[in-house]
């Protein structure tokens, strides 16, 4: 198993710009995460899934999205980006309702906004 | 927002040093997790708490739920080089789903 994968590991945009960051996990979990890691700081959570088709946001949710239209994908889009975004980025999955807490991180993208 | 504060932000150890980190809260969780970080990897879970008093080891690892359920440990016993890395505490509040992350302690091992 790959466990959780993260597409790209590095990417460099000017303000404005768009882009999307997949995540993908192959361990059938229901719950999916994407997290933001600032330097000093711990993690802060942006949206979360607790399943296909559903989103929500988390304590950071402002200039970005997410879907997740496939159990196994969940996609964070960023529509104009802003220095204020550059971050590196990092999506998590966990089992299910009981086991939700523990959590399996990719290996984060870091984003660089100009 | 709600807080963890976590502590020490870094440690500088000898090798085979006993290492002793905690984080606490104003407020009750009804869950603590420690995690583990290395440079450019996600975090790794190392041990989950849910019941206050508890007590869990993973190998050289052991961590407890405080009394209060405001507060966790983490020690380190013997340690090793590959210890080296970023220890972040999560707690979760209520029955959302998110969790409250510490800022992480840092461990450096003295050449």
């Amino acid at each position: 198993n790959a466990g959780v994968t993260q597409t790209p590991k590095f990417r460099v945009l000017k303000t404005g710009q768009s882009m999307t960051l997949l995540c993908a996990q192959d361990m059938n979990h229901e719950y999916m995460y994407w997290y933001r890691q600032d330097p000093g700081m711990g993690l802060r959570l942006i949206h979360y899934s607790v399943g296909e088709g559903t989103t929500a946001k988390g304590e950071v949710p402002d200039g970005y999205n997410v879907s997740r239209l496939k159990k196994q994908n969940f996609l964070l889009g960023l529509e104009s980006a802003a220095p204020s975004q550059t971050s590196v980025y990092f999506c998590a999955s966990s089992p299910d309702r009981i086991l939700y807490n523990e959590q399996f991180f990719g290996p984060g993208t870091r984003l660089t906004v100009l | 927002g709600q807080q963890l504060n976590q502590s020490p932000q870094s440690m500088f150890i000898q090798e085979g040093e006993d290492v002793s980190m905690n984080c606490t809260s104003s407020s009750i969780f009804n869950t603590w997790l420690w995690y583990k970080q290395d440079p450019g990897e996600g975090p790794v879970l190392l041990i989950a708490l849910y019941k206050a008093g508890e007590l869990t080891s993973n190998g050289r690892l052991t961590a407890q739920f405080g009394i209060t359920r405001k507060d966790s440990f983490l020690n380190i016993s013997a340690s090793i080089p590959s210890d080296v890395g970023i220890y972040f505490c999560a707690g979760q509040l209520g029955s959302n789903y998110q969790l409250i992350w510490g800022a992480g302690t840092k461990l450096i091992i003295k050449p």
